[in-house]
């Protein structure tokens, strides 16, 4: 079984440029999340979608970082403009439908975000 | 509100020492807890996970954990550490019913000396 995907690995930009990551789940996992992790730190939880729908993007500063899941497959997480406390690795996760915790959630690999 | 507290950032052991791995939660109701291991450059892998069933819960790679509410903690712990075990290991909470998001601890560095 295919893990989930996430394109880049690496990226690098100058302070105020735009970025965009990708994340591709495992097939038939209608739950995507998008974290955010801060060296040193735990990962915070972005976004998480259900199928389409957005369930909870409480702490996603949404005057810079935007999401979409338009086709409810894959997904792109977008930062324009980015700051210097943007720099993190940005880990996407999916898992099966519903708040069973048996619906494990599945890591990507991420992507490591620097910004200059 | 739910979270989990690791203590220690970093910890070392000998080869074949055991692991103990630190962690208190709070939540408000009975939580569900888990250990995941971040191996440099790779995404969160499940170690193990409670779900109010047992109490001593076994995982993968002879790691287990105990979940004792009166105390609020769910340690981790191994027997015997092995060179491979090194990695950064978190401690996360997620509520119930509704409240389904997890919330990590900051992790704890785990360093296997030889």
């Amino acid at each position: 079984e295919a893990g989930v995907a996430q394109s880049p690995r690496y990226k690098i930009i100058e302070k105020r440029q735009s970025v965009a990551f990708w994340c591709n789940p495992i097939s038939g996992h209608a739950t995507l999340y998008w974290y955010q992790q801060i060296l040193g730190q735990g990962p915070k939880l972005l976004i998480q979608f259900q199928n389409n729908g957005v369930v909870d993007d409480s702490q996603l500063p949404k005057d810079r970082f935007s999401a979409e899941r338009l086709k409810g497959v894959d997904s792109t997480l977008k930062i324009q403009p980015a700051k210097l406390e943007d720099s993190a690795v940005y880990l996407c996760a999916s898992s099966l439908l519903g708040t069973s915790a048996r619906n494990e959630q599945f890591f990507g690999p991420g992507t490591r975000l620097t910004v200059l | 509100a739910q979270s989990v507290t690791q203590l220690g950032s970093h910890v070392s052991v000998s080869e074949g020492a055991l692991v103990l791995l630190r962690c208190n939660y709070s939540s408000s109701v009975p939580p569900y807890l888990f250990w995941y291991v971040q191996y440099p450059n790779q995404g969160l892998q499940l170690l193990l996970k409670y779900t109010s069933a047992a109490t001593l819960v076994k995982g993968i790679n002879g790691f287990e954990a105990e979940f004792k509410k009166s105390e609020t903690s769910f340690h981790l712990t191994k027997p015997s550490a092995h060179m491979s075990d090194a990695a950064e290991y978190f401690c996360a909470v997620r509520g119930r019913g509704s409240n389904y998001k997890l919330t990590f601890g900051k992790g704890t560095l785990l360093t296997v000396n030889p």
